[in-house]
């Protein structure tokens, strides 16, 4: 069964500070996509990056950066010298290429806070 | 930009009462989504729907059912409501299969 994990429920650093947000994800399927959404406190989902099964290259934009790593099912989030504005809710989710299905399957979120 | 708007940001109902929430987007988009979300779960896919009066259902569609009439319009109904159904709820859209979802800024439902 398809199942996607973000084991830190809630983090808290300084701003300035590097960040990784772990997601782990499980899967049968060979071609899957990989998503980070960003929730503020205003309540919208913010898309922030897909990423399909066969595209391992790690990706950089801007402050964020992604690590994608088959091997361990893992597909993590740094946010390098943090700021107040990144205080969010973040959500990994796991798409599988089935004929029939265009489902998301989300993670319960990490909440993400930095303080001045 | 894609454009995911939905009727309500806040909305309080009573028990028993139907309870109407739309969403619309505006980028021609094939496919619509709606999804509760509450602490602690995650988001849970509702329904979906992949063409005009076609509809899905998803992991929880108990107490839930869903309208398509056009193709940028997708509603979605509580048919009684009940307190277990307070909830927020996000609708989303997405041009093609196994496309990104883009989200509307979420219905904070709240049944008293």
């Amino acid at each position: 069964a398809q199942k996607v994990t973000q084991a830190q429920t809630e983090i808290s650093v300084v701003e300035k500070e590097d960040v990784t947000l772990d997601c782990v994800y499980e899967t049968r399927d060979t071609t899957y996509y990989l998503f980070w959404y960003k929730q503020p406190p205003s309540g919208e989902l913010v898309f922030l990056i897909r990423r399909n099964s066969f595209d391992e290259q790690n990706e950089i934009s801007g402050r964020y950066s992604w690590n994608f790593q088959k091997s361990t099912s893992s597909f993590n989030f740094t946010i390098t010298a943090s700021q107040v504005v990144d205080s969010a809710v973040y959500f990994c989710a796991l798409s599988e290429a089935g004929v029939d299905t265009d489902k998301l399957i989300f993670g319960t979120g990490t909440r993400l806070q930095v303080f001045p | 930009d894609v454009k995911v708007t939905q009727s309500s940001r806040y909305l309080v109902k009573r028990t028993g009462e139907k309870v109407f929430l739309e969403c619309v987007q505006d980028m021609d988009h094939e496919n619509m989504f709606w999804y509760r979300q509450d602490p602690g779960l995650g988001l849970r896919l509702i329904y979906f729907s992949y063409d005009v009066k076609m509809k899905e259902k998803g992991d929880i569609p108990e107490g839930y059912s869903v309208s398509r009439e056009k193709k940028e319009r997708f509603s979605l109904i509580l048919e009684s409501a009940s307190t277990n159904q307070t909830s927020m709820y996000l609708c989303a859209s997405s041009f093609l299969q196994r496309e990104t979802q883009y989200f509307g800024p979420g219905t904070r439902l709240t049944v008293l």
